[in-house]
């Protein structure tokens, strides 16, 4: 079984730009979330998405948001991009449910903002 | 706020012996735990978990204890090989907003010597 693909893998761009990432889950794995990691900070969360609704939100502006498709593939936009969003992305998938599983993580996309 | 703590960033272990990489939360509302093993460039990768209703999960090398009247979990990795060496990330999942949400510690770097 295919694991969690992210794609690109590395990013560059310009302070003011906007930048689209996606995240394919696992086959079968209706929930998908998303992750921001920085130096000292861990993981933190930024959404999820649930049979293409958001269900959880964590506490960033409105300069991230994101979509899930009928397929279960997500996006992330980031608009405005400001030099601090440069950061590990990391999208997971899950079986979404209410029973105790894992997420599983893709290998992120790396954005530089210069 | 934050409510996964790993007050230890970084821990250095002679192969062979016993390493322990220690967690501690707020949230009385959380009630299931998991472990990630993180290396360079890559995503973390899911070890071990555990319920509320357990206070032990096994796993060949790694054990995972609750202590949940401390809010502590621990994650015992013995023997230690060169191949541990890595970033580990505790995780506690509980409900926020009427659905399950996965909350990750800062990390602790782990070295294994050989």
């Amino acid at each position: 079984k295919a694991g969690v693909t992210q794609t690109p893998r590395y990013l560059i761009k310009t302070r003011g730009q906007q930048v689209t990432l996606s995240c394919s889950p696992i086959s079968g794995h209706r929930s998908v979330s998303w992750y921001q990691q920085t130096p000292g900070q861990g993981l933190q969360f930024l959404f999820e998405y649930f049979s293409e609704t958001q269900r959880n939100k964590g506490n960033f502006p409105g300069r991230f948001s994101g979509r899930q498709f009928s397929n279960s593939r997500s996006e992330m936009n980031v608009s405005t991009l400001e030099l601090g969003d440069s950061a590990l992305y990391l999208c997971a998938s899950s079986l979404g449910g209410t029973e105790d599983s894992p997420l599983h993580f893709g290998n992120g996309t790396r954005l530089t903002v210069t | 706020d934050q409510q996964v703590k790993q007050n230890s960033p970084s821990l250095s272990v002679q192969e062979g012996r016993i390493s322990i990489l220690n967690c501690d939360y707020t949230n009385s509302m959380f009630d299931y735990f998991l472990w990630y093993k993180k290396y360079p460039a890559e995503g973390p990768t899911f070890l071990i978990s555990i319920s509320s209703i357990k206070d032990k999960n096994e796993d060949g090398r790694f054990t995972v204890f609750l202590n949940k009247s401390a809010k502590h979990l621990s994650l015992h990795i013995v023997p230690s090989q060169p191949g541990d060496s890595a970033v580990y990330f505790c995780a506690a999942k509980g409900l926020s907003g009427g659905y399950q949400k996965v909350t990750f510690g800062t990390g602790t770097k782990l070295q294994v010597i050989p």
